[in-house]
């Protein structure tokens, strides 16, 4: 058990739909990062937030968002979503922000968009 | 663009005997390389890095090469144990940045 804790574990929704990602970090730890699985691109990464501030973004799309909150915990935010929207949405955390962390790995989200 | 690059998809090992991951990077400012290990239905675990200033990290049977001329790294694990059967994600940073994941190896190491 890595400590980081994802709900729901799946989801199933329709195109066009608005889901939300929840991901409550390991206690103490201020960093939160959110990846992507797809079938054929492995890890991506999307968003990283340290301490309630949005510190780096990656191949997000704008139809995607995410926040921190003041306990720490994330959202991811996902809306319009089409077919290829359906992935396995990782949350990582770890203590501080940089590169050279080791991240700690929820169990992760699955998203099937029909 | 993928920067990092796991080039087999898949690797099938005897147990017992040496599995070797290979990973591939393009971005000569990576400066830490990390291995992640997956079980099914779980997230990625760490497993062993290495920062670019050194070409050998050994920690029990596993143990990361980096090649920084060749912009390669790869992962023994000696001796193959069947509990070793994963997909092993290579990743790279630049300090300060988030991980870039590769593609993922999917190991089986076979009785």
């Amino acid at each position: 058990d890595s400590g980081v804790t994802q709900t729901p574990k799946h989801l199933i929704t329709a195109t066009g739909q608005r889901v939300t990602l929840r991901c409550s970090p390991r206690s103490g730890d201020l960093s939160v990062y959110w990846y992507q699985q797809s079938l054929d691109q492995g890890l991506q990464f999307l968003i990283h937030y340290y301490n309630g501030e949005e510190r780096a973004k990656g191949n997000i799309l704008e139809r995607f968002s995410a926040q921190q909150f003041p306990d720490l915990h994330s959202e991811l935010n996902l809306s319009s979503l089409e077919l290829g929207d359906s992935a396995l949405y990782f949350c990582a955390s770890s203590i501080r922000t940089g590169g050279n962390e080791k991240l700690f790995f929820g169990s992760g989200t699955q998203l099937s968009v029909l | 663009d993928q920067q990092v690059k796991q080039n087999s998809p898949s690797l099938s090992v005897q147990e017992g005997r040496i599995s070797i991951l290979n990973c591939d990077y393009t971005n000569s400012m990576f400066d830490y390389f990390l291995w992640y290990k997956k079980y099914p239905a779980e997230g990625p675990t760490f497993l062993i890095s290495i920062s670019s200033i050194k070409d050998k990290n050994e920690d029990g049977r596993f143990t990361v090469f980096l090649n920084k001329s060749a912009k390669h790294l790869s992962l023994h694990i000696v001796p193959s144990q069947p509990g070793d059967s994963a997909v092993y994600f290579c990743a790279a940073t630049n300090s300060g940045y988030a991980l870039n994941f590769g593609k993922g190896t999917s190991l089986l190491v076979t009785p």
